[in-house]
């Protein structure tokens, strides 16, 4: 199964920095590449799919990029209601597989 | 607007079964996927399985294939997972999340249920 692992673990940020995060895949997914957001004791919600679309609703500061196995979520001004776990999730080859997160704080 | 509603906690002990259900509203239920997720403590996301409601086809993960039950009730529009043998393994959140696209499995989840929390203890 494709190994998808995500860097870094945990992102400590001010409010208003830029926020990167990485993805790689250990073999190439296309661009069938997710990412998503949870917060405590929520549901997780779909922020970008096939790599670099916006979900419906999902503010303009969250972009993604990349493609094969290399990846990309940006947040580009944070704010204090993205603090979250961020997890990408390929669906390329099954099974499909989720990264094991990046928690971001401020 | 579309919604997925799970069932409260359960604490079981070793060996029993559990079953989780998701009820959907906001949209036609049979028409999209629903998956199933868990996270156990600490840990990522590890996928299931899906099932489509429309036929009641289902699609598991090997490493659960034969104590890995789900199925639906269109008359409801409810999905269960069914989960036997439990073992402190399976201790986990267990999340239900609908394919975002009707009629085929894109694995592309949005959105998803609140998380059920399932504790497997003596």
């Amino acid at each position: 199964e494709i190994v998808l692992t995500q860097s870094p673990a945990t992102l400590s940020l001010s409010p208003g920095e830029r926020a990167t995060l990485s993805c790689r895949a250990s073999q190439s997914v296309s661009t069938l590449l997710a990412w998503y957001q949870h917060k405590p004791g929520q549901a997780p919600r779909l922020l970008i799919y096939d790599a670099s679309n916006r979900a419906t609703g999902i503010p303009a500061r969250f972009s993604g990029s990349g493609s094969g196995t290399d990846f990309t979520l940006s947040i580009s001004s944070l704010e204090p209601e993205d603090v979250a776990v961020y997890y990408c999730h390929q669906r390329s080859s099954w099974p499909q597989t989720f990264g094991q997160g990046t928690k971001v704080e401020i | 607007q579309v919604q997925l509603v799970q069932s409260g906690a359960e604490l079981k002990n070793p060996g029993a079964s559990v079953k989780v259900s998701c009820k959907a509203s906001g949209y036609t239920f049979a028409a999209h996927y629903v998956h199933w997720v868990r996270q156990a403590p600490g840990q990522g996301l590890e996928w299931m399985g899906w099932i489509y409601p429309k036929t009641g086809g289902t699609n598991y993960v090997q490493k659960f294939q034969g104590r890995l039950t789900m199925t639906r009730d269109t008359s409801i529009s409810t999905a269960y997972m069914e989960l036997n043998s439990l073992t402190s393994d399976d201790t986990a959140v267990y999340f239900c999340a609908r394919d975002s696209e009707q009629y085929q499995a894109l694995n592309r989840f949005d959105p998803w249920g609140q998380g059920t929390l399932v504790t497997v203890s003596s």
